[in-house]
């Protein structure tokens, strides 16, 4: 199966503009969470989507939000982008057949706020 | 709230010898611990995991411990080699049958250079 895919892989913005990442999970897979990667903050969770339906929410501010579409791709959106915001964005899906489900990484959008 | 300690957050070792990198989790209803290897400029690989049912599991050179008593859980790495250099990173999820969440909290990672 192919892994976890995110586009774009690089992204330069400036402030105040918004910017949509995209993640396709492996197939098969229904679950699709988002993390922010900084070198202060290390890996922190922004949302998880299943089944279309947006079920856990980290600590982020309403700028950032999150959809998942019928075929279990999910993307996510940062408006009035600001100079924090530049981070690696990786998200990770996994199946949900069991108790714990595995989660497998992307290779991450690397986001560029200038 | 919920939060995962990580120690050391750099650690050089000799090719040959082990390595230990111990986590702490806060939430006492955790019950599912995996680990991470990130290589430079690439994404973070699944490399072990350990249930909370669970006190200890091995694969090949990797091993994890838990100890839910202390809410403390350890990744051990023997023979290291090169290319075991990488950043390590621990993480705890409390995942309710159904998958009610995935949420993973992360440590802050370990650099792990493992000198030739």
């Amino acid at each position: 199966k192919a892994g976890v895919t995110q586009t774009p892989r690089y992204l330069i913005k400036t402030r105040g503009q918004q910017v949509t990442l995209s993640c396709s999970p492996i197939s098969g897979h229904r679950s699709v969470s988002w993390y922010q990667q900084t070198p202060g903050q290390g890996l922190q969770f922004l949302f998880e989507y299943f089944s279309e339906t947006q079920r856990n929410k980290g600590n982020f501010p309403g700028r950032f939000s999150g959809r998942q579409f019928s075929n279990s791709r999910s993307e996510m959106n940062v408006s009035t982008l600001e100079l924090g915001d530049s981070a690696l964005y990786l998200c990770a899906s996994s199946y949900e057949d069991s108790l714990y489900n595995e989660q497998f990484f992307g290779p991450g959008t690397r986001l560029t706020v200038l | 709230g919920e939060n995962v300690e990580q120690h050391p957050s750099t650690l050089s070792v000799q090719e040959g010898d082990s390595a230990v990198i111990k986590c702490t989790y806060s939430d006492s209803a955790s019950n599912y611990f995996p680990w991470y290897k990130q290589e430079l400029g690439k994404r973070p690989q699944l490399i072990i995991d350990i249930r909370s049912n669970v006190g200890e599991k091995k694969d090949q050179r990797i091993a994890v411990t838990l100890n839910k008593t202390a809410k403390h859980f350890s990744l051990h790495i023997t023979e290291t080699q090169p290319e075991d250099s990488a950043v390590y990173f621990c993480a705890a999820s409390n995942q309710d049958y159904g998958g009610a969440t995935n949420k993973l909290i992360f440590g802050t990672g370990t650099l792990l250079a493992v000198q030739p």
